[in-house]
């Protein structure tokens, strides 16, 4: 099984600010299979990238993703409040889909 | 649009079945695979398994065969069956519809809070 780790556990920053989201894999994946989603409290995630870069359906331009092999950033420029959730990283390897635990953005 | 409605028991208790149906609309039902996701403060979010158009299944190795995933295409609906529950399968369950290359979920149900307790 491959493993995700994500850091840091909490980012909390300013509206404005750049904020920046690692996602580690245990061990090299394709970009194709590298995904990012949002999660804000009380409801279910919500697909932002796919493909390590690509932007899902409505999701704003602030939102950009990058990395490969083991790897992989998701960024967040220009933060507004809304900003403020629960992001995950997600990969399909081996049959087997698996989430990182997640960072938690605070925007002040 | 794409919309998935879940339902289920909210509270069981260990060794009973979890039982949970999601409903969708909005897009060709059997052109797509569909999955089972749960998320729980211990074990964050956790893919339990999936059914393809076709009806295959697989599930994560977590779940030592104890998951059981079916489709009804006629009603645009597929179930979770989860045996011998415990305490340790407390978590919100979510169903979530694959994109077309089956790599990543791109819509999710609103999720239901399953409670195992005595």
């Amino acid at each position: 099984e491959i493993v995700l780790t994500q850091s840091p556990g909490t980012l909390s920053l300013s509206p404005g600010e750049r904020a920046t989201l690692s996602c580690r894999a245990s061990q090299s994946i394709s970009i194709s299979f590298l995904a990012w989603y949002q999660q804000k409290p009380g409801q279910a995630p919500r697909l932002l990238l796919h493909g390590a870069s690509n932007r899902a359906t409505g999701i704003p331009g602030r939102f950009s993703g990058s990395g490969s092999g083991t790897d992989f950033t998701l960024s967040i420029s220009r933060l507004e409040p809304e900003d403020s959730a629960v992001y995950y990283c997600q990969q399909y390897g081996r049959s087997l889909y698996t989430f990182g635990q997640g960072t938690k953005l605070e925007i002040k | 649009q794409v919309q998935l409605q879940q339902w289920g028991a909210g509270l069981l208790k260990p060794s009973e079945t979890l039982s949970l149906t999601c409903a969708v609309s909005g897009v060709p039902f059997s052109d797509y695979y569909w999955s089972w996701v749960r998320q729980s403060p211990g074990r964050g979010l956790e893919w339990i398994g999936q059914v393809t158009r076709r009806g295959t299944t697989s599930d994560s190795p977590s779940f030592r065969s104890r998951v059981s995933i079916s489709l009804d295409t006629s009603k645009s609906q597929f179930s979770l069956n989860l045996t011998s529950v415990t305490a340790a399968d407390t978590a919100v369950y979510y169903c979530a519809k694959h994109d077309s290359s089956a790599l990543f979920f791109d819509y999710w149900g609103q999720g239901v809070l399953v409670a195992v307790s005595s």
